[in-house]
């Protein structure tokens, strides 16, 4: 079976930086997503790990170690609409449908 | 369109009643997967489409679930004689199923309220 773990909430201040842990038990393992999702919406994908380091895309960073079964979310120069939770999905490496297993999310709270 | 879109938005309705939901992917997405959100939960699976088949059902609840897919395009999730438990947001995704990397893209989901 898949576990995967990450913080319930965290705060942080406008401008700075902040990451967000993932980790995970899988009995195989075939990529890990993260998406954002704003209260009421639709979750909305941010960044695709298959291989070790780290995935840089504008003011989001994501890393993946596989061997620690760990990632990370890191956001930088944080804004107001940064406020969301964040999921963080893995997908088994035997299940031909790429269905997601989701972690219960992180919910940031980004102050002024 | 442009995303996936999904119908009602929200939906409230008496136990004991059945309900439907509409799912409609974006164009040329041949996978498909429903996933229900409970309140402080993860989402969680309910049902793979590839096309109009259905080859992974495993995270259907109980038997008052179905769902299904017409022309490779719309689907229904049906829930029949609603619980409380049921209570949820129901949220469709679909997928170019052009290789691994490609990400489910979510509609807003609907807000189902059992009461």
């Amino acid at each position: 079976g898949q576990n995967i773990d990450q913080p319930t909430e965290m705060t942080a201040t406008e401008g700075a930086i902040v990451q967000i842990n993932c980790t995970y038990q899988t009995s195989g393992f075939n990529g890990l997503f993260w998406y954002q999702q704003h209260a009421g919406e639709a979750p909305t994908f941010l960044s695709y790990n298959v291989l070790d380091g780290l995935e840089e895309k504008g003011r989001f960073s994501s890393f993946l170690s596989r061997s620690k079964g760990y990632s990370y979310l890191l956001l930088k120069e944080l804004q107001m609409k940064d406020s969301a939770s964040y999921l963080c999905a893995v997908r088994d490496l035997e299940d031909s449908s790429y269905k997601l297993i989701f972690g219960s999310g992180t919910r940031l709270l980004v102050r002024p | 369109g442009a995303g996936v879109s999904q119908s009602p938005s929200n939906k409230v309705t008496e136990k004991g009643k059945d309900v439907e939901l509409r799912c409609d992917p974006i164009s040329g997405h041949t996978a498909l997967y429903w996933y229900r959100q409970s309140l402080g939960q993860g989402l969680e699976f309910l049902i793979y489409f590839q096309g109009n088949s259905a080859p992974d059902k495993s995270g259907l609840p109980s038997d008052r679930f179905s769902a299904e897919r017409t022309g490779g395009s719309v689907s229904t999730l049906t829930i029949q004689r609603t619980q409380q438990e049921d209570s949820a947001v129901y949220l469709c995704a679909s997928r170019r199923d052009r290789g691994p990397n490609q990400p489910q893209h979510f509609g807003d989901g609907t807000r189902l309220s059992i009461l």
